[in-house]
């Protein structure tokens, strides 16, 4: 069973556009969210994390998260086709007590047609 | 920013064969991870290293699979024998702290085929 799922697969959105992204744990040891970027031929790149409930600001970019359901999206305003890339959630435990590692969600190619 | 190098980009070795994958992580950093994707599946943790030892590793980091980083050069996995199963896209990444809080910074992967 796959513990970050991530939705939709695929996500074309116009220029200047509002692009959407979701992700759910389904282990509630898994509760720190990273949002991860990946351009065609680098590696992903971390845009922003996430550990409190509600919301977080970076720029055109914000995050929200619900714990309570385990639930974290990306919103992304004003999309520009450089944002065109594969996005990734990754979770990591909420343990303390072990070095962290990340678990990654299969990913949400995102396309911002001009 | 800070980068991740990764030699080679693609490598393709006969099964059985032994192979090292190289990293070079920032330059700072303390912490050091390898993580494997299959094509069409997500990414997945394979190891953790820190001051020489392997911290944490999942059950894909197999016997075959060993890790190493010998006087501060590159961060190596090395498998011997490799498998066709081995056959994926390996992603190096490094951190300055550990813990949820670290943001981990990854190299572009190499691409390995077994034949």
């Amino acid at each position: 069973q796959q513990k970050v799922q991530q939705s939709p697969e695929s996500l074309s959105v116009p220029e200047g556009g509002m692009a959407s992204l979701n992700c759910t744990s389904s282990d509630r040891n898994f509760q720190y969210f990273w949002w991860y970027r990946q351009h065609s031929g680098e590696g992903p790149k971390a845009l922003m994390s996430i550990f409190s409930d509600g919301d977080k600001k970076e720029g055109r970019f914000t995050a929200h998260l619900n714990k309570a359901s385990l639930h974290v999206s990306l919103h992304i305003r004003d999309s520009q086709p450089s944002d065109s890339a594969l996005y990734f959630c990754a979770a990591s435990e909420r343990a303390s007590s072990s070095f962290s590692k990340l678990v990654f969600g299969q990913g949400t190619s995102l396309s911002v047609v001009p | 920013g800070p980068k991740v190098l990764q030699i080679p980009s693609h490598q393709i070795i006969d099964m059985g064969q032994m192979v090292t994958l190289n990293c070079d992580p920032v330059s700072n950093h303390l912490y050091f991870y390898w993580y494997k994707q299959i094509l069409g599946q997500q990414m997945e943790f394979l190891v953790n290293f820190y001051n020489g030892k392997v911290m944490e590793k999942s059950k894909l980091f197999k016997d075959q699979f060993s890790v190493e980083r010998p006087d501060g050069s590159y961060f190596t996995l090395k498998i011997q024998p490799t498998a066709l199963e081995d056959s994926a896209v390996y992603f190096c990444a490094s951190s300055l702290d550990w813990g949820n809080y670290a943001e981990q910074f990854f190299g572009p992967g190499t691409r390995l085929t077994v034949l």
